[in-house]
């Protein structure tokens, strides 16, 4: 069984920050499989982040993925108000997908 | 556009079975993977299982027992039923579409396949209480 474990659980920022958020994976695990989603509350998740590094449709560049192996990190470079949300990584396997519990990122 | 429309009971008692389907919009059912993913309140998200093109299913072991995902081509929609619900049961249930793809950013490989979920319904709050 493969966990993902995010940290930190809430990460307190201002606008303008850079806030970098890690999912670590254990065993390590292919980067095409890793995925990143924002939920807000009362919405559903919405796909930031595929194959570890891939932005998907219309997110903007401050969101960007990097990492292998064991260690992700999402990255929002410059963050925006509409930024602070709850944030996942998920992975795929044969077996089924699994979630990291998620890291709160909220207004300092 | 894809979009996708979630029907279903929102309160159930105990022992009763959960049904939910969802309706795609914009797109063939067949081609695609669809799956079934749930939100206790004020927890984080649980993947339920999946179905593929070709009908068969993925489900999460710990609710494999009591799921049957499936889907209807007549009505271009998919569903999850869940048997002998509890309490713990209690959530938002989201469908979503499983993306199986070998491109990303208009590069494409061969033998290699990117798997995320990229279209979401809005959810379907389901309260489990006698």
């Amino acid at each position: 069984e493969i966990v993902l474990t995010q940290s930190p659980g809430t990460l307190s920022l201002s606008p303008g920050e850079r806030a970098p958020l890690s999912c670590r994976a254990s065993p390590s695990v292919s980067t095409r499989y890793l995925a990143w989603y924002q939920q807000k509350p009362g919405q559903a998740p919405r796909l930031l982040i595929y194959g570890a590094s891939n932005r998907a449709t219309g997110i903007p560049d401050r969101f960007s993925g990097s990492g292998s192996g064991a260690d992700f990190t999402l990255t929002i470079s410059r963050l925006e108000p509409e930024d602070f949300a709850v944030y996942y990584c998920q992975l795929y396997t044969t077996s089924g997908i699994t979630f990291g519990q998620g890291t709160r990122l909220e207004i300092k | 556009q894809v979009q996708l429309q979630q029907e279903g009971t929102g309160l159930l008692k105990p022992s009763e079975t959960l049904s939910l389907t969802c309706g795609v919009n914009g797109v063939s059912l067949s081609g695609n993977y669809w799956t079934w993913i749930r939100q206790p309140p004020g927890k984080g998200l649980e993947w339920i299982g999946e179905i593929n093109p070709s009908g068969s299913t993925n489900y999460n072991p710990s609710l494999k027992s009591r799921v049957t995902i499936s889907v209807d081509t007549s009505k271009n929609q998919f569903s999850l039923r869940l048997s002998s619900v509890t309490a713990a049961d209690t959530a938002v249930y989201f469908c979503a579409r499983l993306v199986r793809s070998d491109c990303a950013n208009g590069v494409c490989y061969q033998n290699i396949y990117f798997y995320y979920m990229d279209v979401w319904g809005k959810g379907t709050t389901v309260t489990v209480s006698s």
